[in-house]
């Protein structure tokens, strides 16, 4: 199995801020993804992020609104930008079983509260 | 056709019941069924998952039942306990990496 580490585990931030997440991985991972988990809702996909290349995201999200770093490949980082109450949210980073067994393992999440 | 219709929404059995979680999808080019299981505070956890080419598969306490012609999938949980109160996330993908979620279902199991 993977080991995530994600960072910080919840915040509370203003409007029109940003925040920086972190995600460390105890091994060498081609791909991770970020997800996003509104309240009481189901895991959305944000970007898939390989190590290298920019990140590819889904309809409805933007780079510029959720930049995304991959400087190696234990390790990535989400920021949310220009914050509003409607980012609230648990943001939770993901990686494929290094086996490739088609699981995906996720991280404990980074809960954000924007006022 | 990317979606996961999940029911039902929340669900509450007692200790020993047996819930069921069914879940249905379009894209016939689906070939990985995973279910999560999240507890709160935490990130989700791969439960037990099937492909397509078996009907059932029972992984301890929990059973996946497939039906391809169908296209649906359902977990049961045999003698449940009060700590398989989570909430419950079917998944297909056509590849291994873009998971398609279903909306969840809270379960909530009583003494």
């Amino acid at each position: 199995s993977a080991v995530i580490s994600q960072k910080p585990s919840r915040d509370i931030c203003q409007r029109g801020t940003s925040l920086t997440i972190q995600c460390q991985v105890d091994s060498q991972v081609t791909m991770m993804f970020w997800y996003r988990q509104q309240p009481g809702q189901s895991l959305t996909l944000i970007a898939t992020a390989n190590q290298g290349s920019e990140a590819t995201y889904e309809s409805g999200f933007v780079i510029d609104k959720f930049p995304i770093s991959r400087p190696n490949l234990t390790f990535s980082t989400l920021t949310v930008s220009n914050m509003s109450p409607e980012d609230s949210s648990i943001y939770l980073c993901s990686v494929e079983n290094p086996l490739g067994t088609g699981e995906l393992f996720f991280g404990e999440g980074s809960r954000l509260t924007v006022l | 056709q990317q979606q996961v219709k999940q029911s039902p929404q929340s669900l509450i059995v007692q200790k020993g019941g047996i819930p069921i979680i069914n879940c249905a999808y379009e894209n016939t080019a689906f070939d990985y069924f995973p279910w999560y299981q999240q507890f709160p505070g935490k990130g989700p956890a791969l439960l037990i998952a099937i492909r397509p080419d078996v009907s059932e598969k029972k992984e301890g306490r929990f059973t996946i039942s497939f039906n391809k012609s169908a296209k649906q999938f359902s977990l049961h949980i045999m003698d449940s306990q009060p700590g398989d109160s989570a909430t419950y996330f079917c998944a297909a993908t056509s590849g291994y990496s873009t998971l398609t979620f279903g909306k969840g279902t809270m379960l909530l199991v009583s003494p």
